[in-house]
């Protein structure tokens, strides 16, 4: 079964600071991989999504994250935050049924909680 | 469209009502999802709808019954609920296909619900 582990529940970065937000993921087989973000009261946002092409992936809002395999990991990176970007984001995991049917079940991290100090 | 709509926002209701939930999506998606979301805490997969038919039942209690009336519809219907059933709840939209599993998930705003 696949699963994902953010690291790091809180993160707090400065305005204009390197946002680095962490995702490991563990799966049988090459996984489909997504960040999402969640604003307060409000649904979820889709950033950016891996699925098997560049490994360097660029979203929305300046966001980008890179697959490594090796490290099964793939962390979500911005280089300058801006205060708008605080918010909890959220690392998935995806991978199809067995027999490559429709839809897979998405698994989700526990979430990291982005706060940009001015 | 990119948009998943949900109504109401905010629900409050006693432990003996009824009430319901609506999920519309005019994009196309013949996949349709509800979550639960407790506070700081991830969604949880509730049910799967594909090509209107139930696909999912995360071992879900019966006091939620899902519905899906057409391919742009999904309704949660609540019976009976608890407290502890106080939470956000999402829906959600998807392409299907024999790749599917690459396919994001659209998010609607979320129903906050409260039970007294």
């Amino acid at each position: 079964a696949q699963s994902v582990t953010q690291l790091g529940s809180h993160v707090s970065v400065s305005e204009g600071a390197l946002v680095l937000l962490r995702c490991n993921y563990s799966s049988s087989v090459p996984p489909y991989l997504f960040w999402y973000v969640q604003y307060p009261n409000q649904g979820l946002q889709l950033l950016l999504k891996y699925t098997s092409a560049a490994t360097l992936v660029k979203g929305i809002n300046g966001f980008e994250a890179e697959f490594k395999k090796s490290e099964t990991s793939f962390h979500l990176t911005k280089p300058s935050a801006h205060m708008s970007d605080a918010a909890e984001y959220f690392c998935a995991v995806r991978k199809a049924n067995a027999g490559g049917t429709s839809y897979g079940k998405l698994t989700f991290g526990q979430g990291t909680i982005l706060t940009v100090h001015p | 469209d990119t948009e998943v709509t949900q109504t109401p926002k905010h629900l409050v209701m006693g432990m003996t009502n009824k009430k319901s939930l609506k999920c519309e999506q005019h994009m196309g998606h013949r996949a349709m999802y509800w979550y639960k979301q407790k506070a700081k805490k991830p969604p949880e997969l509730m049910f799967v709808y594909s090509y209107e038919k139930l696909s999912i039942n995360e071992s879900v209690p019966s006091r939620f019954s899902p519905e899906c009336p057409n391919s742009s519809l999904l309704n949660l219907h609540l019976h009976a609920l608890q407290p502890e059933d106080s939470a956000l709840y999402l829906c959600a939209s998807s392409q299907v296909g024999l790749a599917g599993a690459k396919y994001e998930q659209y998010f609607g705003p979320g129903t906050r619900l409260t039970v007294t």
